[in-house]
């Protein structure tokens, strides 16, 4: 169980263009989703908590317009990366925050590899 | 703010025992994870200390001790496949949200 998805895993996109990361879980009901990038050999960042039914927390510094959080149920939330740029380039990893059997842990995504040209 | 710091390598040989130290400076510090991640991969959870004390969970161990904002991971029985990056990672009360460490690489040599 807990099972957690990204779609897609991976992503090529232009300059400029707009692109939509997925973040499924697949067993579970998830009130709450996390959303990191990681630069290569670097950790994980906190970009933003995304919660269902209302707004996302973003991080310091972390803008809101460029990445747009939307959480519409239980199971799913997604990222939309704005007017993306090469310096956007990132690997994405999405979590999902099971309450079952009371105890609070984070599920993660594969991730999604984004690539800006 | 809030920050975990973590050795950026650590190299061993097959068979050895290795200790993965994470310090934290955390406002409202509330428990240390431990995650495992291969390159590309997602990581993957392997211990988690809310409790001072050892919690062990087959060949690894996780340790905390509040007092001195200090953790470890302990890795016994090292084995080629455990190469990979680990990171610590904090939770505040009031929140369940992580604050990654800085992360480990360790290398096991055959």
């Amino acid at each position: 169980g807990a099972v957690v998805s990204q779609h897609p895993s991976r992503v090529i996109c232009k300059s400029g263009t707009s692109v939509k990361i997925e973040c499924r879980s697949l067993d579970f009901q998830a009130t709450t989703m996390f959303w990191y990038r990681q630069f290569p050999k670097k950790s994980l960042m906190l970009m933003a908590t995304s919660n269902e039914g209302s707004k996302a927390t973003y991080e310091q510094g972390v803008e809101k317009d460029k990445f747009l959080i939307n959480h519409a149920s239980l199971t799913l939330s997604t990222l939309t990366v704005t007017s993306a740029h090469p310096e956007d380039s990132s690997f994405y990893i999405c979590s999902a925050l099971s309450g079952l059997a009371g105890t609070y842990e984070q599920y993660f995504g594969p991730g999604t590899r984004l690539t800006v040209t | 703010g809030q920050s975990l710091e973590q050795p950026s390598e650590v190299t061993a040989v097959e068979g050895a025992i290795v200790q993965i130290n994470c310090t934290y400076q955390t406002s409202g510090f509330y428990g240390l994870s431990w995650y495992q991640q291969h390159d590309g991969g997602a990581p993957t959870f392997l211990s988690y200390n809310a409790l001072d004390g050892l919690e062990e969970t087959g060949r690894f161990s996780s340790f905390l001790s509040r007092s001195d904002s200090y953790g470890y991971l302990l890795l016994q029985e090292l084995q080629m496949k455990d190469s990979a990056s680990y990171f610590c990672a904090g939770t505040t009360s009031g929140t369940y949200k992580y604050i990654f460490g800085t992360g480990t690489r360790l290398k096991v040599l055959a």
